[in-house]
């Protein structure tokens, strides 16, 4: 069974530039979270969706969105991107009720 | 204020030794505490996951422990291994929304 997957796992941008990132859950799972993880700060939580629908928010600026399909697939977008965006950017996917799966990441620098 | 505290932030131990990791919370109501294991540029992955009534929960090497009482956790490893380097990540889930709090983890360096 294949794992969460993002692309692209590597990204440079300049600052004031936007980005867009790509999640595919684990087939069956229609939940998927997004995180933000920097060495100061840890891994912090951005959203979830389920269904389509934006369940869960956290507390970043409007800047940082997301939507989720009709197949769970899942992106994540950030506009008028600042140096203090450069991150790892994980996204993470479950059933109802079990545990959460992290992908591998994209490592998002901007400059 | 909902916290996940983790100690040490940094360890260095030799192969073969073992080593506890500590997670002390805040988080109230909580639902259940999580242990991951995060390898440099990868993400989190799961070790053990417990809910209040579970006192102790294994997997393999790892061992963790809870006391919901005084709110802490450890992470014992056993027999510690070169691929045990890494992020260790103690996660509360906040009652039943599940609205994770991440604590900053412990970085283990395992040196031969």
């Amino acid at each position: 069974k294949a794992g969460v997957t993002q692309t692209p796992r590597y990204l440079i941008k300049t600052r004031g530039q936007q980005v867009t990132l790509s999640c595919s859950p684990i087939s069956g799972h229609r939940s998927v979270s997004w995180y933000q993880q920097t060495p100061g700060q840890g891994l912090q939580f951005l959203f979830e969706y389920f269904s389509e629908t934006q369940r869960n928010k956290g507390n970043f600026p409007g800047r940082f969105s997301g939507r989720q399909f009709s197949n769970s697939r899942s992106e994540m977008n950030v506009s008028t991107l600042e140096l203090g965006d450069s991150a790892l950017y994980l996204c993470a996917s479950r059933r109802e009720g079990e545990t959460q799966y992290f992908g591998p990441g994209t490592r998002l620098l901007v400059l | 204020k909902n916290q996940v505290e983790q100690s040490p932030q940094s360890l260095i131990i030799l192969e073969g030794k073992n080593c506890t990791l500590q997670c002390n919370y805040t988080v109230s109501p909580f639902s259940n505490l999580r242990w991951y294991k995060q390898d440099t540029g990868r993400g989190p992955v799961s070790l053990t996951i417990m809910t209040f009534s579970e006192n102790t929960k294994s997997n393999g090497r790892y061992t963790a422990t809870l006391d919901a009482d005084t709110k802490q956790s450890s992470l014992h490893i056993t027999a510690s291994q070169l691929s045990d380097s890494a992020s260790y990540i103690c996660v509360v889930n906040k009652d039943s929304s599940y609205k994770l709090i991440f604590g900053s983890g412990t970085r283990l360096l395992v040196r031969p």
